[in-house]
């Protein structure tokens, strides 16, 4: 079945660790993206890439970093220099230039202790 | 700043009844909506789109209407039933290289029997 799919379900950091949140997809997509979830908040986009070996910064993209080396792998590293970094990450992708529906991934429970 | 954004935080109805729920954005160059329902723990799921050259779209059970004019975004769930209690997000894409999907802030429905 096609999809994309996040992991870990739940990850625990300790503060000043990085820690990398994998999202994978298999829908043969050119776009993924990697959005912050905070509790009864919308959807803040962290960063996001069009295309294999590019990405951009989306609005909150400090203390965050990407790569894309490859189209169905798009890896979310979040930093020691994230200050508040306890929060559901989603990821998601698009055909294209987000002008059709995103899939989303189930997300990843982040908490730093 | 430019935002999408919805009008009510919460909204409650009883089994059977419609709602409505509503969204309202600022950027005119938007010229893709989407409606999305999240589940606690889950990422979001794919509900209706609209396209800009449209004033309504039909589901099964859902609608969506848009007013260009005054920039609003509606979501109508006919016959609302308790599996439909979950947060709603409206999100745009404003149709330009380099920019991903903008959501709002989301709305809980809660449905009663």
């Amino acid at each position: 079945d096609g999809g994309i799919t996040q992991s870990p379900k739940y990850l625990f950091r300790k503060e000043g660790q990085n820690v990398t949140l994998s999202c994978e997809q298999n829908l043969n997509h050119d776009a993924m993206y990697w959005y912050r979830q905070d509790p009864g908040q919308g959807l803040r986009l962290i960063y996001y890439s069009q295309i294999v070996n590019d990405f951009q910064k989306g609005d909150i993209a400090e203390g965050y970093s990407v790569s894309r080396e490859k189209k169905e792998s798009f890896p979310l590293t979040v930093t020691s220099a994230q200050k508040n970094p306890t929060a559901f990450y989603l990821c998601a992708s698009t055909w294209d230039r987000g002008n059709t529906e995103a899939f989303f991934g189930q997300g990843t429970r982040l908490t730093v202790v | 700043g430019e935002s999408v954004g919805l009008h009510l935080p919460t909204l409650s109805v009883q089994e059977g009844d419609n709602s409505i729920i509503n969204c309202a954005y600022s950027n005119s160059a938007s010229d893709y909506f989407i409606w999305y329902k999240q589940e606690s723990g889950k990422g979001p799921q794919f509900i209706i789109d609209i396209r800009s050259n449209m004033d309504k779209r039909q589901g099964q059970r859902v609608t969506v209407l848009l007013n260009k004019t005054v920039k609003h975004l509606s979501l109508q769930i006919a016959a609302t039933q308790p599996g439909d209690s979950a947060v709603y997000f409206c999100a745009e894409n404003r149709n330009q290289a380099g920019t991903a999907l903008i959501f709002g802030k989301g709305t809980t429905l809660s449905v009663s029997s």
